[in-house]
C-alpha cells in the first residue's frame, strides 16, 4: 500500500522554466491539497481538490495551477519558475467525513529554482 | 497567515524524560489535529481531538484542548530517540473551511540517548 507517491522527490530548475509536479494516492480519498514548507514557516496551503472535478485556492496560489486529473492524481504546475519558489512541496489527501479527517503525506519535491 | 502557533520552537531532553509542546490558535475550531515530520519526509498523523473533547491518549502520547483559552498540548511519554522530529499542530477554523487545516510552525523535537 503506497498511500501518498510524489514525483519527483528532487528537481533543479532555471528562472523561468515550467515544470510540473505529480501526485498520486491510492487510498480512494475524495480531497487532496498541495503545500508547501519553508524554514520557519511551516506548511502554507497552495491549493486544494475537496473532491474530483473542483480545485479552489489556499494561502498562497500565487505563480501555480493544479489539475485533478482523476480521484487518484493531483497535478501542480509551475508556469514561469521564480527563486520565491525554491521550497519543499508536499501533496497530501483525505477522505470527507464528520468533520476533517487525518491527512495523508507524500514525502515532498525539493525544488531549488536558481 | 498561521492558524497555530507552537511553543516552544524547539526542545531537546534526554531519553526517558518527558517532552510538552503547546500549541495556540486565534479562532473557534472544529477540531485539532498533531502530526509529526522525521528529517526528510512527509507529515503523520497522530491523533485528533473534538473540540467537545478535553483530553485524548493513544499509546504514549496525551494531548488536552482547552477552548477557553484556545490552546492545546501534546505530552510525550518516556520519550526515546525515535522520537526526535518535529511536531506540529493543526487546526480547522469554524465556520466553513471545508477540508482546510492550517498548520503551526512547529516544535523540534531532539531526543538525546
Amino acid at each position: 500500500n503506497a498511500g501518498v507517491t510524489q514525483t519527483p522527490k528532487f528537481q533543479v530548475l532555471k528562472t523561468g522554466q515550467s515544470m510540473t509536479l505529480q501526485c498520486a494516492q491510492d487510498m480512494n480519498h475524495n480531497s487532496m491539497y498541495w503545500y508547501r514548507q519553508d524554514p520557519g514557516m511551516g506548511l502554507r496551503l497552495i491549493y486544494y481538490s475537496a473532491s474530483e472535478g473542483t480545485t479552489d485556492k489556499g494561502e498562497v496560489p500565487n505563480g501555480y495551477n493544479v489539475s485533478r486529473l482523476n480521484k487518484r492524481e493531483f497535478s501542480l504546475r509551475l508556469e514561469s519558475a521564480a527563486p520565491s519558489q525554491t521550497s519543499v512541496y508536499f501533496c497530501a489527501s483525505s477522505q470527507w467525513g464528520e468533520g476533517n479527517q487525518p491527512q495523508h503525506f507524500g514525502d515532498g519535491t525539493r525544488l531549488s529554482i536558481l | 497567515s498561521q492558524q497555530g502557533e507552537e511553543d516552544p520552537q524547539a526542545l531537546s531532553i534526554q531519553e526517558g524524560e518527558n517532552a510538552t509542546m503547546n500549541c495556540s490558535y486565534k479562532t473557534s475550531i472544529n477540531n485539532l489535529q498533531w502530526y509529526r515530520q522525521n528529517s526528510g519526509r512527509g507529515l503523520v498523523h497522530l491523533i485528533l481531538i473534538r473540540s467537545n473533547e478535553r483530553e485524548k491518549h493513544s499509546g504514549r502520547l496525551r494531548v488536552t484542548l482547552d477552548t477557553s483559552k484556545k490552546s492545546s498540548s501534546l505530552l510525550i511519554t518516556a520519550s526515546r530517540a525515535a522520537d526526535t522530529a518535529s511536531y506540529f499542530c493543526a487546526t480547522d477554523a469554524k465556520p466553513g473551511g471545508y477540508q482546510k487545516v492550517t498548520f503551526g510552525t512547529g516544535t523540534k523535537l531532539q531526543v538525546i540517548p
